[in-house]
């Protein structure tokens, strides 16, 4: 079955560069969320967008921005990185019948230098 | 606001045995959703089980059962037959509805290790 594809995998950006990390959702998936993970932590919501509206906003940073567009992808822009902004983003997916089971992507590790 | 506790950091169980991990929750929300996630070292995050809160019947996933006290707030994650590939952190975690967009909120996570 076909999973959430984050890309890219891997990122390694300075700091106050930019970053943008994309999702691509489980087909007839309508619904994309976006969670933080830091070492040895959870995950930590950030957004989220329903029919490419934004649902529900979570401690994200003015720094971030992220949307959701016609094709159902969301991208998660960041800027001027701090070190602080290096870790695990996930990706996750809802929708389509048992609309309320997220399914998670296998994320993009960010590291800020 | 929802809270979700894991009071168990770690837990250990040796192969072929049972295990039970923890979870309680904070809402005042009469129909929700909980989630066991089970995270492996490779980070991916892979939903175990899940309960809906309107019923009564425990959820059952194979080797994987949830106790779920409504009264309580409580929710744990019972695994049956441990093996090698059960080792992981596990999170538990809790969804408010209407659903869509909703976030999870999760535990802090326990971490399962199995001896061979």
């Amino acid at each position: 079955a076909a999973g959430v594809i984050q890309s890219p995998r891997h990122l390694i950006k300075e700091k106050r560069e930019t970053a943008t990390l994309k999702c691509y959702p489980i087909p007839r998936h309508d619904t994309v969320y976006w969670y933080q993970q830091g070492p040895g932590q959870d995950p930590q919501f950030l957004i989220s967008f329903y029919e490419k509206m934004q649902s529900d906003k979570g401690s994200i940073p003015d720094r971030f921005s992220a949307q959701q567009f016609s094709d159902y992808h969301s991208e998660l822009n960041m800027s001027s990185l701090e070190l602080g902004d290096s870790a695990l983003y996930f990706c996750a997916s809802s929708g389509a019948g048992a609309s309320y089971e997220q399914y998670f992507g296998p994320g993009t590790r960010l590291t800020v230098t | 606001a929802q809270t979700v506790t894991q009071s168990q950091p770690e837990m250990s169980v040796q192969e072929a045995e049972t295990v039970t991990l923890s979870c309680t929750y904070d809402t005042s929300e009469s129909d929700y959703y909980l989630f066991w996630y089970k995270q492996p070292p490779s980070r991916q995050m892979i939903l175990v089980i899940r309960q809906e809160a309107y019923k009564q019947q425990n959820a059952t996933e194979n080797r994987f059962s949830v106790n779920f006290q409504k009264a309580a707030k409580s929710f744990s994650l019972k695994i049956s037959d441990s093996q090698l590939g059960d080792a992981a952190m596990y999170f538990c975690a809790y969804l408010r509805l209407p659903f869509y967009g909703n976030k999870l909120v999760f535990g802090a996570g326990t971490i399962l290790r199995v001896k061979s």
